[in-house]
């Protein structure tokens, strides 16, 4: 069966520092991968989304890149984080574009 | 007009009751729904899926669908208090939007009292 790991599961950094989160997917190859944010009261928003190795695809603009180095590994970056950049971040995989997504267990992000 | 609706609640059910939960969408192209459920402090995790319209039912879950009226809707019978959780509503944007992205709804909090 496929799982989805993420980690950290918590993570304080101060303003201006950089990140790092990591996912990946085991039990089945070349899978449709996500990164979404969820702030404090609102709806799950979609960052970036990848349909095979070295593709990324960003749906909103701002200081987070994500790389997908192999096939089943999926990364969230930013040099300088902002306040704003606080929340849940999930990752989740899908097997095609129109198939649910399974989401890992999230990183939620503290930016003090 | 967002994409995804839902009322945010809470909707509290006795213990026993049916919850109904609905949601509307504004893409007419729309062709793949979701229902998710989230635990306060944890991930969503799928529940159903339904891509016809009418009703799909798994369990004590039933996924309904109207494309005509763009409304989607959950219910769940002999609601438990372990049911209590936010439902997320989510919609698979139609082909014409470009990326067919997963777009969610903000969620409706349900409270089952024992």
């Amino acid at each position: 069966s496929q799982t989805i790991h993420q980690w950290p599961a918590t993570l304080v950094q101060p303003v201006g520092s950089p990140l790092s989160l990591e996912c990946t997917v085991e039990g089945t190859s070349n899978p449709n991968l996500y990164w979404y944010r969820q702030a404090a009261g609102r709806g799950l928003q979609l960052l970036f989304y990848s349909v095979g190795i070295g593709q990324i695809s960003s749906e909103v603009p701002q200081n987070l890149s994500a790389s997908r180095p192999q096939d089943r590994q999926f990364i969230l970056s930013s040099k300088k984080l902002l306040l704003s950049d606080s929340g849940f971040y999930l990752c989740a995989w899908s097997v095609t574009v129109d198939s649910p997504l399974h989401f890992g267990n999230g990183t939620r992000l503290t930016v003090t | 007009q967002k994409e995804v609706e839902q009322n945010s609640g809470p909707l509290s059910v006795p213990e026993g009751a049916i919850a109904s939960l609905n949601c509307t969408y504004s893409d007419r192209g729309s062709q793949s729904f979701f229902w998710y459920r989230q635990y306060s402090g944890k991930s969503p995790e799928l529940i159903m899926f339904i891509y016809s319209n009418g009703d799909k039912e798994d369990g004590r879950f039933t996924a309904q669908l109207n494309k005509a009226s763009q409304y989607v809707s959950l219910l769940i019978r002999d609601s438990q208090p372990s049911d209590s959780a936010t439902y997320l509503c989510a919609v698979r944007l139609g082909a014409d939007t470009g990326f067919q992205k997963l777009v969610f709804g903000t969620g409706t909090r349900l409270l089952v009292s024992p």
